[in-house]
């Protein structure tokens, strides 16, 4: 069964670092989100990427985000100067269809900042 | 917001037993959705119900959707000490990204 594959799937970084957290997508998929868990909470929306731009994000995705698709596979998250409130479990999906059909979630990357 | 809110926040009942778990939601939805995170894991997909279905099954899950009050359940029968996890609900509308609840914690107990 096609997956959604993150890595890495944990990186410590000092404070006011940047960080790029990395995903492939399912290959036939259009559209592509990231979210975040920080430790015992829910999952929170952060952005949604489609046609190679961004189509939604939420008030937790401020100019210190960033995502892109690099290249045909990857679709990356950028975090341009990490802080402490920033260590949270970051979550990949992609869907073939809008509407919150057939979402696909990687298994995380874990951010831990220092 | 239309945010999933779930009920209760911890449950914990022996093997055997089932669970039942609560959404509330607040806007108008598309489907609704229920995943299952185990500690510190990803995010499984459980079941999907469309808007205008009213249960659905898949093998020891039951999941019903009452629009009118604006609520979910999930109903994991003969639970087993594996169902251990977190259990999400999850909200679509329009062409609006899924919006998850808080989560039940579940344990089950051997």
């Amino acid at each position: 069964e096609p997956e959604v594959t993150q890595t890495p799937s944990h990186q410590v970084t000092q404070m006011g670092q940047e960080v790029i957290l990395r995903c492939v997508p399912i290959s036939n998929h259009l559209y592509f989100y990231w979210y975040r868990q920080i430790l015992g909470q829910k999952v929170e929306f952060l952005v949604s990427f489609y046609n190679n731009e961004i189509s939604e994000k939420s008030e937790i995705f401020d100019d210190q985000f960033s995502v892109e698709r690099p290249d045909g596979s990857n679709f990356t998250l950028k975090i341009r100067s990490t802080k402490l409130e920033d260590s949270a479990m970051y979550f990949c999906a992609s869907s073939e269809l809008k509407g919150g059909y057939g979402y696909t979630f990687g298994s995380g990357t874990r951010l831990t900042v220092v | 917001s239309q945010q999933g809110e779930e009920d209760p926040q911890a449950l914990s009942i022996q093997e055997g037993e089932n669970a039942t778990m609560n959404c509330s939601y607040k806007t108008s939805i598309n489907n609704l959705q229920w995943y299952r995170q185990n500690s510190g894991r990803g995010l499984v997909h459980l079941i999907l119900i469309r808007s205008n279905e009213r249960e659905k099954h898949s093998g020891r899950l039951r999941v019903t959707l009452d629009t009118s009050k604006k609520s979910s359940s999930l109903l994991i029968t003969a639970s087993r000490a594996a169902d251990t996890a977190s259990y999400f609900c999850a909200t679509a509308w329009g062409n609006t990204p899924l919006v998850f609840g808080k989560g039940t914690r579940l344990s089950v107990i051997a």
